[in-house]
């Protein structure tokens, strides 16, 4: 069973403050995705990686880096953090090796709070 | 790049009927649509999908509908219980693009006793 797990449930931060949110699968995926959830807006992609060392930006890259030195842990970096930035997020995994048609697995999400 | 529209983004039924949610989609070359259930205060996680050749698919109480030529897909959920109440997305992709997910906005469904 492939199990994603995030760092934090909850975390408040204050404005201007470098903010990392970890995640870790276990399941040796290649793929690894940073999305944020706000409601009304669904889940949109802020970055993802294919690889170690890979990034691609997705749709809301700005404000946010990335970082993914292992295979297993994919990092989320807020430089700066802002108050729009305040929302739950969650990342996920995939393997290409499953097939074309494969099924994204989502950590329990981080329920970010900037002060 | 693609963008999917989902409808409604809330949806009310009686127990026992039946729920339907909508999406449609903008890019012709994607061909794979898997929904996801949200239930409050947990993950996402994957119900049921649908790939591009094929045109339904059924599991149990739920199913899948995709109209290629219209570009919209539809998650069909029958004899509703309360445990359906949650948020559902829908969302497209295309492998070409490394399994990039484009999400709709959700449905919150909520099923009365």
């Amino acid at each position: 069973d492939v199990k994603v797990t995030q760092s934090s449930r909850y975390l408040v931060k204050r404005t201007g403050e470098k903010v990392f949110l970890e995640c870790v699968q276990d399941m040796d995926h290649e793929n690894m995705f940073w999305y944020r959830q706000d409601p009304g807006l669904g889940l949109r992609l802020i970055y993802f990686s294919y690889d170690v060392k890979m990034k691609e930006k997705g749709d809301i890259p700005e404000g946010y880096s990335v970082s993914r030195e292992k295979k297993e842990r994919f990092s989320l970096i807020l430089e700066s953090a802002s108050t729009n930035q305040t929302s739950m997020y969650l990342c996920a995994s995939s393997s290409p090796l499953a097939g074309a048609y494969n099924e994204q697995f989502f950590g329990p999400g981080t329920r970010l709070t900037v002060l | 790049g693609e963008n999917v529209e989902q409808h409604p983004s809330t949806l009310s039924v009686q127990e026992g009927d039946s729920a339907v949610i909508k999406c449609t989609y903008s890019d012709s070359a994607s061909n794979y649509f898997p929904w996801y259930k949200q239930e409050l205060g947990k993950r996402p996680q994957l119900i049921i999908d649908i790939r591009s050749n094929v045109g339904e698919k059924k599991d149990q109480r739920i199913a899948v509908t995709l109209n290629k030529t219209a570009k919209h897909f539809s998650l069909h959920i029958t004899e509703t219980q309360p445990e359906d109440s949650a948020v559902y997305f829908c969302a497209a992709s295309r492998w070409e693009t490394g399994n990039q997910f484009y999400f709709g906005t959700g449905t919150s469904l909520t099923v009365i006793p």
